[in-house]
């Protein structure tokens, strides 16, 4: 699976809109785009996945550049309970047969 | 997604003892996962678990040390054994997605802490 690189951590007002990136300049053209975010003392949490295009859920959006090098996770209108380590994850499609590679994550702070 | 039922939630430990974590899935899953997370630290997968063949063990990750059962398709279970105060860490189990537009799905955890 590619290498993911994110910013170690981040504050962010709450109300305000949570933008946070992530590269993998080495993603090959079979892996998609992957976020989870682990909220303290739980397991972590599928948010949404891309290929190419822009994707929206009710969770969040994937922005994903058009060389796929780099991407960016926003949360629209941050809440305290967003306030988690958010991780980049590239590979290949749902394959329930292969396991999640983590790197370090970025640990977002939503502030009042 | 599917909902796992992972137990205990916690607990703390003699040394030299060991500790068994159950994994329960609501549904036929072919593969588990069993990860480890240290203080501060991202998760690390620990082994690959089959229902009917022998775990599949990541690198710096033994048998004899992480034992794993997979009794069923539903069922699983992580031993640590002989434990230090290293192995205190939490320890969570993970299935596969189910459909195209779902995640892994993870247990909730167990943090164990050794004395």
């Amino acid at each position: 699976d590619a290498k993911t690189t994110q910013p170690p951590s981040m504050d962010c007002a709450e109300g305000r809109a949570a933008n946070l990136p992530c590269n993998h300049s080495t993603i090959s053209g079979n892996e998609y785009v992957y976020w989870y975010r682990q909220i303290h003392s739980q397991g972590p949490q599928y948010i949404i996945h891309g290929l190419k295009n822009n994707e929206t859920n009710e969770m969040a959006s994937l922005i994903i550049t058009e060389d796929r090098k780099s991407s960016t996770l926003i949360l629209p209108h941050a809440t305290l309970r967003d306030t988690a380590v958010y991780y980049c994850i590239v590979r290949p499609h749902n394959n329930a047969g292969n396991m999640l590679t983590f790197g370090g994550g970025t640990r977002l702070m939503v502030k009042p | 997604s599917a909902v796992i039922s992972q137990k205990p939630s916690r607990d703390i430990c003699q040394r030299g003892t060991s500790l068994t974590i159950q994994c329960q899935v609501d549904s036929q899953v072919t593969m588990m996962f069993w990860y480890r997370q240290q203080p501060g630290q991202s998760l690390t997968l620990i082994a690959t678990a089959n229902q009917g063949s022998e775990a599949t063990y990541e690198s710096g990750f033994v048998i004899d040390k992480f034992p794993i059962s997979r009794p069923n398709l539903t069922f699983s279970t992580l031993t640590v054994s002989n434990m230090s105060p290293e192995d205190s860490s939490i320890y969570l189990c993970s299935v596969g997605p189910r459909g195209q537009n779902y995640g892994y799905t993870f247990g909730s955890g167990t943090r164990l802490t050794v004395v």
